[in-house]
């Protein structure tokens, strides 16, 4: 079953208006955790990394004015994108790893599809 | 800055046949995480390699890390219609370290034909 758990798996806002996005690490802590989108067709790229108790660092060239990341506790990351506009309209995946035995394993949440008309 | 290349771009098999993505990275690789996504949707954990000449197997896709750490391969056998969807290699950009910050390759989207 899944691990890392993102609501709502879909938005539909009107621009202009804020939209949060919640990622959740199931069972486990994860101190850190990862934004990224995705456009249509394309790959997936890195936004920012969520740190728990400290502030997000972003990638070069995304707003942090504009994707706004709270690391609430050890189970939750949120993105709030504000002032939507259309251009903002994308798939926005979270991932973290789950430390435990060695697997190496870093997941993915289901994805939240965010389209502003 | 790293840059990951996949091929083919999209690949159409007969239910039943073998097949292999390619993922090349143009500096060496830490760690490579391949995934797959329908689309619309999120990541299922495959395999990730990390040492030289390491290869995982897990049912029946395979996957491997050349010696030089700088292409991986994944195999799938026998596909089926389950196999279709868009496989993303990942890399971690640390250069020695994990940083769990991963750069996606530009995706293989999978058709089986039944």
């Amino acid at each position: 079953g899944a691990v890392v758990s993102q609501h709502p798996s879909w938005v539909i806002c009107k621009s202009g208006t804020s939209v949060k996005i919640e990622c959740r690490s199931l069972d486990f802590q994860a101190t850190t955790m990862f934004w990224y989108r995705q456009f249509p067709k394309q790959s997936l790229m890195l936004m920012a990394t969520s740190n728990e108790g400290s502030k997000a660092t972003y990638e070069q060239g995304v707003e942090k004015d504009k994707f706004l990341i709270n690391h609430a506790s050890l189970t939750l990351s949120t993105l709030t994108v504000t002032s939507a506009h259309p251009e903002d309209s994308s798939f926005y995946i979270c991932s973290a790893r789950k430390t435990g035995r060695g697997t190496g394993e870093l997941f993915f949440g289901e994805g939240s599809r965010l389209t502003v008309l | 800055s790293q840059e990951l290349e996949q091929s083919p771009q999209s690949l159409i098999v007969q239910e039943g046949k073998n097949l292999t993505i390619n993922c090349t990275s143009s500096k060496t690789l830490y760690g490579l995480y391949w995934y797959k996504q329908k689309y619309g949707e999120g990541l299922i954990f495959l395999m990730m390699l990390q040492k030289g000449g390491e290869e995982k197997s897990h049912e029946k896709i395979t996957a491997k890390l050349d010696e030089k750490k700088q292409q991986s391969s994944l195999h799938i056998t026998a596909s089926q219609p389950s196999h279709a969807g868009i496989y993303l290699c990942g890399a971690d950009r640390g250069n020695g370290g994990a940083t769990n910050k991963l750069i996606f390759g530009t995706g293989t989207l999978l058709a089986v034909q039944p």
